[in-house]
């Protein structure tokens, strides 16, 4: 079935540093793909989406880029704030003749940033 | 504009009794999905409701079931609570659905249901 496969955490960064966040999909089709953040206490909140192929999609200072060969959508960031520091959830949406299915997400990686 | 709101945030139930859990969607959105996470299994969609009519539904025993009311308010109720059913239940809204490619979901803080 469809799935979606990220990173194991936790990762933990310096503030300043790049960050890399690893998401792969496997889908039958052709899905809308997703990062979403949460927040200690929260729920979640849609950080970026690509909806095709070579889509780059941006926030905040996060991109991924939907690539299709390699079925990932990798998250990534150049400089990470203490202010960041959250999980990440990978997910994907598949997309049937115009129409949207529910979100399949990947297990979550949690970020650290020190000062 | 009001976001997705979810009561009670907190509860605690007892083995074996059941539970209702609300969501007031995003004024205007027409669609309100549920979400179960869980340390285990993460994120687990459950089920959709559009129009007062459940769209699409997750692979959960017949204990999870909702409705949608006309307002599109929605509910959740679990019946036969298990220790298992401990979770973060989350409530997402959109204005056309989970039907629209890359459609905005927007989520609830969740109610944190925990089973004794």
């Amino acid at each position: 079935g469809n799935s979606v496969t990220q990173m194991e955490g936790p990762v933990t960064l310096s503030e300043e540093a790049f960050l890399t966040i690893n998401c792969t999909y496997t889908a039958t089709g052709y899905p809308s793909l997703f990062w979403y953040v949460q927040y200690p206490g929260e729920g979640l909140q849609l950080l970026l989406k690509a909806t095709k192929a070579d889509d780059k999609g941006s926030n905040k200072g996060f991109e991924a880029t939907y690539r299709k060969e390699t079925t990932s959508f990798h998250l990534e960031k150049g400089s990470v704030q203490v202010s960041d520091s959250a999980v990440y959830f990978c997910a994907l949406a598949m997309n049937y003749g115009g129409s949207q299915g529910n979100l399949i997400f990947g297990k979550g990686t949690k970020l650290s940033v020190k000062p | 504009k009001a976001g997705v709101t979810q009561t009670p945030r907190y509860l605690i139930k007892t083995r074996g009794q059941q539970v209702t859990l609300s969501c007031s969607p995003i004024s205007g959105h027409r669609s309100v999905s549920w979400y179960q996470q869980t340390p285990g299994q993460g994120l687990q969609f459950l089920f959709e409701y559009f129009s007062e009519t459940q769209r699409n539904k997750g692979n959960f025993p017949g204990r999870f079931s909702g409705r949608q009311f006309s307002n599109s308010r929605s509910e959740m109720n679990v019946s036969t609570l298990e220790l298992g059913d401990s979770a973060l239940y989350l409530c997402a809204s959109s204005s056309e659905g989970q039907g629209m490619p890359g459609n905005t979901i927007y989520f609830g803080e969740g109610s944190w249901l925990t089973v004794v």
